[in-house]
Formats: structure tokens, C-alpha cells, sequence
């Protein structure tokens, strides 16, 4: 595998189910971020991780729980989501470094709430 | 604050025309400037990025860029676009250290045959 790989690629979920998305890079990079991109919204930033420490929050609600084990590894544990929580949800890596860090993208999970 | 506009929210050109995709930023330093590409369904591919020196810049597929600082703008250039260009195109700064990018609401691009 090369680049970034996010699993699973589509999910259905009822509001009550507790399920989590995965996201691997092979990179070699230092910093792992989510991403929610709604229709006609624009990509809106949910977690930051540097150095597998969570750096920023951005005002996602508690029903998302972000978890970084290693630098190449990011989770998004779901529960108790809403319908409108329905979205494409993109992992990215970077090397941090002073700002000039490039961002790849994984192919997104298809996240539908009944 | 750091902004980014993309003011065409929708544009269709002919297969084989000039394509040009607007982009303005607000950003209080030298920017880092990013576009990027998606496909329905995918996530998004790096297009070409401007961090410092010439101010044109070149990227995959035959896509260019020119920073102008002036008009606080990053264009997206195609000479002759094909019919698989057809998708939607983000523009995107690079905010300081944080290593956050703030992107744009995106352009879809449609392609008539």
C-alpha cells in the first residue's frame, strides 16, 4: 500500500451504533488530520494530530472521538451520530514542518446516518 | 482572518478550450498556496503548490498557477482542457506554522463534449 488509506470506503450506520473509521498512511509523515466535507459545504477541519498529540479541536462534538496510537495511524470513533452527521469524512498526512507541509489525502469514507 | 474565495462555484467549458479557475486569498503573510482535484467520490490529489520563488507554477496534468501577490490571487490554468478534467477543483492557504490549510468552497468543473 502507498499513500493514504482510509477504511472503510462506505459505512451505514444507525444513530444508536458505536463504529470507528480508519486511517493508515505510508508516508512517513509526523502529522494526521480529519476532514468532514458535506455537500456544498466546504471542507470543514475536525482534528488536528502532530507528533501523535492532538494539537486542534474544532469544536467537533463528543460524538467524535479522535484517536492517534502512532504517527501512522488515526481513528475516528462514531456514536450516537445524527443524520446530518452524514458526510465524506477525508484523512490527511503531512510532514510538519514550519508551515510549508504539503497535505495527501486518503479517498474518504462514505459515512450515511439513518 | 485567512480566507480563501473561490468565486465560480460552477463553470462548463468545451473539450479543448483554455480553462482558467479563479482563486483569491486573505492571508497576512507569504502564503503557501495549494490546488487541488476531486473526482466524484475520492479524496482530493495535489494539483501543484507555491511556496516561494517563480511565481508560476507548474502541476500534473498540464495545470499551471501564477501567484500574484498584488492581486492577492492564485489562478488555475489548463490551455486545452479534456473531457476527464471534469471535477471539482480546490483552492487552498496554507496558515502559518499550525500547518492547517483553509480551503475554498470549490469550483466543479463540467466539460461539454
Amino acid at each position: 500500500e502507498t499513500g493514504v488509506t482510509q477504511t472503510p470506503r462506505h459505512l451505514v450506520m444507525g444513530m444508536t451504533n458505536k463504529k470507528s473509521l480508519k486511517c493508515e498512511q505510508h508516508l512517513g509523515h509526523n502529522a494526521m488530520y480529519w476532514y468532514k466535507q458535506s455537500a456544498k459545504k466546504p471542507l470543514e477541519l475536525m482534528f488536528v494530530y502532530s507528533l501523535e498529540e492532538r494539537v486542534e479541536n474544532n469544536s467537533v462534538p463528543s460524538r467524535f472521538s479522535p484517536e492517534c496510537p502512532n504517527s501512522s495511524h488515526l481513528f475516528l470513533h462514531l456514536h450516537t451520530l445524527q443524520p446530518e452527521d452524514s458526510a465524506l469524512y477525508l484523512c490527511a498526512s503531512s510532514q510538519a514542518e514550519r508551515g510549508t507541509d504539503t497535505q495527501y489525502f486518503g479517498p474518504g469514507t462514505r459515512l450515511t446516518v439513518l | 482572518a485567512q480566507s480563501v474565495t473561490q468565486p465560480d462555484i460552477h463553470i462548463t467549458v468545451s473539450e479543448g478550450a483554455s480553462l482558467e479557475l479563479r482563486c483569491n486569498y486573505s492571508y497576512g503573510a507569504t502564503p503557501y498556496l495549494f490546488w487541488y482535484v476531486q473526482s466524484p467520490g475520492q479524496g482530493l490529489q495535489l494539483l501543484l503548490k507555491y511556496f516561494s520563488g517563480d511565481t508560476l507554477v507548474q502541476g500534473i496534468k498540464g495545470f499551471e498557477a501564477e501567484f500574484k501577490r498584488s492581486q492577492s490571487s492564485f489562478n488555475l490554468r489548463k490551455p486545452s482542457v479534456h473531457w476527464s478534467d471534469a471535477a471539482e477543483y480546490f483552492c487552498a492557504v496554507g496558515a502559518g506554522n499550525t500547518g492547517k490549510l483553509i480551503f475554498g468552497q470549490g469550483t466543479t468543473l463540467q466539460v461539454k463534449p
